[in-house]
């Protein structure tokens, strides 16, 4: 079945180092993608998009990489700070006889000051 | 704009009490949904609705009901809790479904069954 997983459940990185949070997704026909940013206590908030006739999408300090040929999601924080603590995850978005979203689990981000 | 408000914040209930979670937007979005997460599993899909008068199921509907009698409300109803529904559950909505600017998400209500 269709399934979007992330390779590392915690990372913990000190601040003014790079973090690069990895998801895997299963299904071929999705189109979209979003990274979501979820602090304790709070609800998801969205950092980052890209469709997948693109493979590379940059934002301010984010960068989100596409891999569709071993369908693999990246998401990279530059000089990652202590806000950015958080849970990570990424959701995939396809239609298939009617829209669908899949949620991955997550990655626990910790930045050590 | 307040976007979206997910009353209560926090609940505990008894096996077997009913009660509903509240959820309102106010950026006139036609599509909302509902959510919960539990720990280690991504968000699940509950209820959604495409607009006022419409709902639909999603992928763990059962023990759970809802309505949408205006474009603004989608609460959540607990028939008759089970522990099995302690969970986090939020609210989200977005323009239209499949849109692809993403969701905005409510602050969750965390519920306890005991």
């Amino acid at each position: 079945g269709e399934s979007v997983g992330l390779h590392l459940p915690t990372l913990s990185v000190q601040e003014g180092d790079n973090s690069i949070i990895n998801c895997a997704y299963s299904n071929s026909a999705s189109d979209y993608f979003i990274w979501y940013k979820q602090e304790s206590g709070k609800g998801p908030q969205f950092i980052i998009d890209i469709r997948s006739n693109m493979d590379k999408r940059q934002g301010q300090r984010v960068t989100v990489l596409l891999n569709k040929t071993v369908k693999h999601l990246s998401l990279q924080i530059a000089a990652t700070q202590p806000g950015d603590s958080a849970v990570y995850f990424c959701a995939e978005f396809f239609n298939t006889g009617g829209f669908k979203t899949i949620f991955g689990a997550g990655t626990r981000l910790f930045v050590k000051a | 704009n307040a976007g979206v408000t997910q009353t209560p914040k926090f609940q505990v209930l008894k096996t077997g009490q009913s009660m509903t979670l509240q959820c309102a937007q106010d950026m006139n979005h036609e599509y909302m949904s509902w959510y919960r997460q539990d720990p280690g599993m991504g968000l699940r899909l509950i209820h959604y609705s495409v607009g006022a008068g419409i709902t639909d199921q999603g992928e763990v509907p059962n023990g759970y009901n809802v309505s949408r009698s205006t474009t603004e409300d989608f609460p959540l109803r607990l028939l008759s809790a089970a522990p099995s529904q302690t969970s986090v559950y939020f609210c989200a909505s977005s323009y239209e479904v499949g849109d692809r600017g993403g969701y905005t998400f409510g602050s969750g209500t965390r519920l306890t069954v005991v």
